[in-house]
């Protein structure tokens, strides 16, 4: 069954440096999605991305944060300038054309020094 | 924007008994309602998903109920095992047929299942 991969598994970084975190989407799906859930709270919205652009952004998405799809298969975070309050799981989505059911990976749990 | 309230935070009961987890929430334009589980150390999976249209859906022992009057949506599960141990998350959002609309979720409820 195809699914959403995501690499690392868990980053450790000192504040204030720059951290990529990259997905790989299921390979037909066009929308794709960044999510974070600090620990112990509720999985919150950052960024959803089609056709090369972001279609929506939350208010937790701000100029520190950007997304890219390099290439034809990989999907990237970027956090230029990392905070303490950054650290949290990251979760990568995508979904289809035609359906919103939207598929999660397993998650990339950044921690910021 | 829409604010999705989750209730319980915790909720325990005697294997093969009922689960009832309820949400409610805020914007009335939302209308797809999907439920995820959670499991130590794994990503949100989709146990089963709701749209405005429909007032019920089932799927074997998994049932979802929408009243869009009242803004609230509930996952029923019955005959509950072991496996059902997890969180699980609703959440709500504004499905246009095809689009990169995200999702907000409640805050989770633990649901434990004792033996």
């Amino acid at each position: 069954e195809p699914e959403v991969t995501q690499t690392p598994s868990h980053q450790v970084t000192q504040m204030g440096q720059e951290v990529i975190l990259r997905c790989v989407p299921i390979s037909n799906h066009l929308y794709f999605y960044w999510y974070r859930q600090i620990l112990g709270q509720k999985v919150e919205f950052l960024v959803s991305f089609y056709n090369n652009e972001i279609s929506e952004k939350s208010e937790i998405f701000d100029d520190q944060f950007s997304v890219e799809r390099p290439d034809g298969s990989n999907f990237t975070l970027k956090i230029r300038s990392t905070k303490l309050e950054d650290s949290a799981m990251y979760f990568c989505a995508s979904n289809t054309w035609t359906d919103n059911e939207q598929f999660f990976g397993p998650g990339t749990r950044l921690t910021v020094l | 924007g829409e604010n999705v309230e989750q209730h319980p935070s915790t909720l325990s009961v005697q294997e093969g008994d009922s689960a009832v987890i309820k949400c409610t929430y805020s914007d009335s334009a939302s209308n797809y309602f999907p439920w995820y589980k959670q499991e130590l150390g794994k990503g949100p999976q989709l146990i089963i998903d709701i749209r405005s249209n429909v007032g019920e859906k089932k799927d074997q022992r998994i049932a979802v109920t929408l009243n869009k009057t009242a803004k609230h949506f509930s996952l029923h599960i019955t005959e509950t095992q072991p496996e059902d141990s997890a969180v699980y998350f609703c959440a709500a959002s504004k499905y246009s047929g095809g689009g990169a609309d995200g999702l907000t979720f409640g805050k989770g409820t633990h649901l434990i299942i004792q033996p």
